[in-house]
């Protein structure tokens, strides 16, 4: 398996554009977790999905951001308008429930740069 | 979700056993205690996972007392490789799952 796939690696853009990172959970999997991580605040869940279905989204920074899963194997984060303060290192990971302990694959990020 | 703390850095040479401790003194009885590895421009990578004792895989040992309020995880002969931050995590799955990722703990290793 490819493992979870992020796109775009690297993302710079200015103040009020639109940004919309893109994932590709681990087939088969049934969770995907979107995080934002920076020096700052460190790693933070936004929001999560369970078979395509936002069950959480209390993380979620502002109404700027959304996120939807229209399939199983594809999800988006939206931010719009971006502002400098969104730059930070986005990740997606996905997991699979199985009655027991499980584990979150992640991908390889986003980094985000909002001039 | 139990709060833990965990020192912010750990320096180290080459070949030592590296063990990193985490407190959890409020886990509760349905947690697991989870570690994960993330090195620079990577995102997290599982390392481990307990309940209670000890628990070893290809990669790390995790040591969890009777009480489970803290937990080791040890990382034996450690190579420049293992240059990371380390992240200890206690949650509980029950049907979902919901990580709360600390500072985490960098550790250093040196020639």
């Amino acid at each position: 398996d490819a493992g979870v796939i992020q796109s775009p690696r690297h993302e710079v853009t200015e103040m009020g554009q639109e940004v919309t990172l893109r994932c590709k959970p681990i087939s088969g999997h049934d969770y995907l977790f979107w995080y934002r991580q920076t020096m700052m605040r460190g790693l933070e869940l936004l929001i999560y999905f369970n078979n395509n279905v936002p069950i959480d989204d209390s993380g979620m920074p502002e109404d700027r951001f959304s996120a939807k899963m229209p399939n199983a194997s594809f999800s988006t984060l939206k931010i719009q308008p971006s502002e400098p303060r969104d730059s930070a290192v986005y990740f997606c990971a996905s997991t699979l429930t199985s009655g027991r302990p499980d584990t979150q694959y992640f991908g390889p990020g986003t980094r985000l740069t909002v001039l | 979700l139990a709060k833990t703390t965990q020192p912010i850095s750990m320096d180290s040479y080459e070949g030592q056993e590296v063990n990193i401790t985490c407190s959890h003194n409020n886990i509760a009885t349905n947690d697991y205690i989870t570690w994960y590895q993330q090195f620079p421009s990577q995102g997290p990578r599982f390392i481990i996972q307990g309940y209670k004792t000890k628990v070893t895989n290809e990669v790390a040992s995790l040591f969890i007392p009777a009480d489970r309020k803290s937990s080791t995880l040890s990382l034996p002969r450690v190579s420049l490789s293992d240059t990371a931050v380390y992240y200890c995590l206690v949650g509980e799955t029950r049907g979902y799952s919901t990580l709360t990722f600390g500072k985490g703990t960098m550790l250093l290793v040196s020639p």
